[in-house]
């Protein structure tokens, strides 16, 4: 039940783009995003939720395919500050976030 | 607004030794989480409260896990007899939606 992220790390250069993704097994009411810093709690990134309702960081963008169970995480134009740890979390319609194993983005500058 | 709080930050415990950690939510947040989380991984629902009424227990937690939220304010999480895979930080998070989570800075606990 816990969703799959990929890839599994990343490592970029300061400006360019990359895509995270997460895979469910099952059918989700809400998808979550978070990044967490090593050594620091997770952060709140955005949720998307059935029906294409989002909430979140206006630099942050995402989509939610309900019917593919699959959610993809876009960063562009990278910066230093996006360094860390993204999880999924995705959420059946019962409160319980179950979270991914994460993905490690690195940028160099 | 002080943010998510928990107590101790750091403990250090003997194997069967019993240690309980406590929650300071975001005044107001109905809503709290509690999370385990290992090395290399995302975290693990442990349970949930809305306010006082804890709705929801994982069943990976064994019955050695027991939380409190009196009267819908802090929250406590004891566990007992403690093993050394109970080595972990332990994260509290509160919400006054089912949307976003204000997670606090954790307890990372060593059972040795």
């Amino acid at each position: 039940q816990q969703p799959v992220q990929s890839p599994q790390a990343v490592i970029l250069r300061e400006g360019e783009d990359a895509v995270i993704n997460c895979s469910s097994s099952k059918a989700l009411y809400s998808v979550h995003w978070y990044r967490q810093k090593h050594g620091e709690a997770p952060v709140f990134l955005m949720i998307l939720l059935k029906g294409g309702e989002q909430k979140g960081h206006d630099k942050i963008s995402a989509s939610f395919n309900e019917k593919k169970q699959q959610s993809s995480l876009y960063l562009t134009a990278s910066q230093l500050s996006y360094s860390g740890t993204y999880f999924c979390g995705t959420e059946s319609g019962d409160d319980k976030i179950i979270f991914g194993k994460g993905t490690r983005l690195h940028i160099l500058p | 607004d002080t943010g998510v709080s928990q107590n101790p930050r750091h403990k250090i415990t003997k194997r069967g030794q019993n240690v309980t950690f406590r929650c300071d939510p975001i005044s107001e947040h109905n809503r709290l989480y509690w999370y385990r989380q290992t090395l290399g991984q995302g975290p693990e629902f442990l349970t949930y409260f809305q306010n006082e009424a804890q709705l929801e227990k994982s069943r990976l937690l064994s019955d050695r896990f027991s939380a409190e939220r009196p009267k819908g304010s802090f929250s406590t999480l004891e566990i007992q007899r403690t093993e050394q895979g109970d080595s972990a930080m332990y994260l509290c998070a509160s919400s006054p939606t089912p949307y976003e989570q204000y997670f606090g800075p954790g307890t990372r606990l060593t059972v040795t």
